[in-house]
């Protein structure tokens, strides 16, 4: 069945550092791939999306690229600031359903 | 985008008691989900409500367990019965107006602690 594998955190990071998350994905289809955010003590937020191969999906600095051809939808972010701590998952959707991945809890410091 | 609420935000209960779950949804929405996070991981898909139809659940979630109701377009409810320290969790309720590149969007959660 799908699924998607993240990396593996926690992750720490301090002020202004790059960011990066990987995320790959099997899939039988051509899923819509996402990354939703959750900061602490919230509900999910849909960060970005990407629905077909090449298109890169972006908000808030956050920038994703669907590559078909490595099955990868990897999250980075230029300059990261102490608000984006949070957990970060990355998603499928295929037909209706979401499949997550195990979520990356990343701590960015001052 | 929608905007979906839920009732309670937290609760705990006793073991053997059940607690009924609401989401709201602030426009009329095809499809509505639930999802369970347990402590420390991921989301897990219990079931799907569309409105006029009987809850498709995933496997190793049960109606007798997971009881669903969708009475209309914006509403929704889950029922954890029979609670066990082992469903505490963060439930989550979803909503998508349908379609091929869709989106979910997700309630606030409820955060439930059984003793």
């Amino acid at each position: 069945g799908d699924s998607v594998t993240q990396m593996e955190g926690p992750v720490t990071l301090s002020e202004e550092a790059f960011l990066t998350i990987n995320c790959t994905y099997t899939a039988t289809g051509y899923p819509s791939l996402f990354w939703y955010v959750q900061y602490p003590g919230e509900g999910l937020q849909l960060l970005l999306k990407a629905t077909k191969a090449d298109d890169k999906g972006s908000n808030k600095g956050f920038e994703a690229t669907y590559r078909k051809e490595t099955t990868s939808f990897h999250l980075e972010k230029g300059s990261v600031q102490v608000s984006d701590s949070a957990v970060y998952f990355c998603a499928l959707r295929d037909d209706y359903k979401l499949s997550f991945g195990a979520g990356t809890t990343v701590t960015v410091r001052a | 985008s929608a905007v979906i609420s839920q009732k309670p935000s937290r609760d705990i209960c006793q073991r053997g008691t059940s607690l009924t779950i609401q989401c709201q949804v602030d426009s009329q929405v095809t499809m509505m989900f639930w999802y369970r996070q347990q402590p420390g991981q991921s989301l897990t898909l219990i079931a799907t409500a569309n409105q006029g139809s009987e809850a498709t659940y995933e496997s190793g979630f049960v109606i007798d367990k997971f009881p669903i109701s969708r009475p209309n377009l914006t509403f929704s409810t889950l029922t954890v019965s029979n609670m066990s320290p082992e469903d505490s969790s963060i439930y989550l309720c979803s909503a998508s107006t349908g379609g091929g590149i869709d989106t979910q969007y997700f309630g606030p959660g409820t955060r439930l602690t059984v003793l």
